[in-house]
């Protein structure tokens, strides 16, 4: 079946370095769809991807898709105390559900 | 507007029982899904259901059931409780569409002894 790998598993960063999150598939995917969840809470959308080599941007956050479909990142510049969580990468590749990858945790420091 | 609710929010059971989680999808959606989460790990789909049939499936076993009810909110079913089926169990709902994405409530935190 379908799987999506996330990588790394594990960051550490001062507070406003940078962050980058990548994310494979082993099947070309529909779209890919990237989510937050904060210690203790539940993922929480943060946005989609569906065509070949999208860019997208929400403040400093920016969000790529691969041009085969099959890999995305995420990146954060200048991170800040509110950027802690782990994020998620969700693959969509036909009509199953949604593929989660296993997260990157980003733990940062003051 | 209430988005999804889950309940209940935590729950204790024993090995060889069975367990059944309440969801009420976000108001405007039809469409509800089941995720199971591991400590650590990322959501693992375990079903979807649409007017109140099971659509698509993920890789769990026979024991993990559900339904859906008319006003689209929908159980989980869990039998014959194993050890591992301690987990964070998700539901989240979106509107019926390809690709639309998931709203999830807070979960039910599941502890089998």
């Amino acid at each position: 079946g379908q799987q999506v790998m996330q990588i790394p598993q594990y960051q550490h960063v001062q507070e406003g370095e940078d962050f980058t999150t990548y994310c494979n598939s082993s099947t070309t995917l529909s779209n890919i769809q990237w989510y937050k969840q904060r210690p203790g809470g539940h993922p929480v959308f943060l946005i989609q991807l569906v065509k070949s080599g999208e860019v997208k941007k929400q403040k400093r956050l920016t969000f790529q898709f691969g041009e085969a479909k099959k890999n995305s990142s995420l990146h954060i510049t200048a991170t800040q105390t509110t950027d802690v969580g782990t994020y998620f990468c969700a693959g969509q590749g036909g009509a199953d559900g949604l593929t989660f990858g296993k997260g990157t945790h980003l733990i940062i420091q003051p | 507007d209430a988005g999804v609710t889950q309940s209940p929010t935590h729950l204790i059971k024993t090995r060889g029982q069975q367990v059944t989680l309440r969801c009420s999808p976000k108001s405007g959606h039809d469409t509800v899904s089941w995720y199971q989460q591991a400590l650590g790990q990322g959501p693992q789909f375990i079903f979807q259901y649409y007017e109140e049939e099971e659509r698509q499936r993920g890789n769990f076993p026979d024991r993990f059931s559900g339904h859906q009810f008319p006003n689209y909110s929908s159980e989980l079913n869990v039998n014959a409780l194993l050890l591992g089926d301690s987990a964070l169990y998700l539901c989240a709902s979106r509107p019926q569409g390809f690709g639309s994405p998931l709203h999830f409530g807070n979960g039910t935190r599941l502890t089998v002894t």
